[in-house]
């Protein structure tokens, strides 16, 4: 079965140093690996994909994540976090040749910028 | 510039009552979608449809229906609403086969 995992909770981290939240996921396939972010009440937004390509992925607001295939991981990073950045992240993925029904979301990971 | 909205985006009903979410897109998509969105749990797809007159059950559909008349919206009832259902609803839309999912603000939902 198809799966996500966002292994922490929570993310504390200081202003201006580096970020990262993990996921690591499983499916049958080829996977489409997707990060959004959730600001407090408010829609989930979307910040990048990977679904072929180059392994590093870059996306919004100066994100990018890396796609390793060995370790079926998909990690959000951020070289210098801001405190705007303290949000709730999700790592979605589906499988290549599931339709878009077969997006499974991770718990999310509440990420905290400490000034 | 194009959007997703829903409404109403907070709602308190009682147990065996009707309630209707409404969502109503600008992009043209035409893939849309109902997640209810629970602590520990992450997003759970509840319907879904690729276009006009098409509709399908998701993970969690039991208690939801929806209806696709046109391109634009895609409502979501819960035919008699139970307490299990508090939660925050989000409609989502997408184009094409590999795109993001575009989310609506949320609809909070208590059923008391």
């Amino acid at each position: 079965a198809q799966s996500v995992a966002q292994p922490e909770d929570q993310v504390n981290v200081a202003e201006g140093n580096p970020l990262t939240v993990k996921c690591t996921y499983s499916v049958s396939g080829n996977p489409y690996l997707f990060w959004y972010v959730q600001y407090p009440n408010r829609g989930l937004q979307f910040l990048l994909k990977y679904i072929t390509g180059d392994n590093l992925v870059k996306g919004s607001y100066g994100f990018e994540a890396e796609f390793n295939k060995s370790q079926t991981s998909f990690h959000l990073k951020k070289p210098s976090a801001l405190v705007s950045d303290s949000a709730l992240y999700f790592c979605a993925v589906r499988d290549e040749s599931g339709g878009y029904q077969k997006v499974t979301f991770g718990t999310g990971t509440k990420l905290q910028v400490i000034p | 510039d194009a959007e997703i909205t829903q409404s109403p985006r907070h709602k308190i009903t009682e147990t065996g009552r009707q309630v209707t979410l409404a969502c109503h897109q600008t992009w043209n998509h035409n893939n849309m979608f109902w997640y209810r969105q629970d602590l520990g749990h992450g997003l759970r797809l509840i319907h879904y449809s690729y276009g006009v007159q098409d509709t399908n059950k998701g993970e969690v559909s039991d208690g939801y229906s929806v209806s696709r008349s046109n391109t634009e919206d895609l409502p979501l009832t819960l035919e008699s609403a139970a307490s299990s259902q508090t939660s925050v609803y989000f409609c989502a839309s997408s184009r094409g086969t590999t795109g993001e999912l575009f989310f609506g603000e949320g609809s909070r939902l208590t059923v008391l």
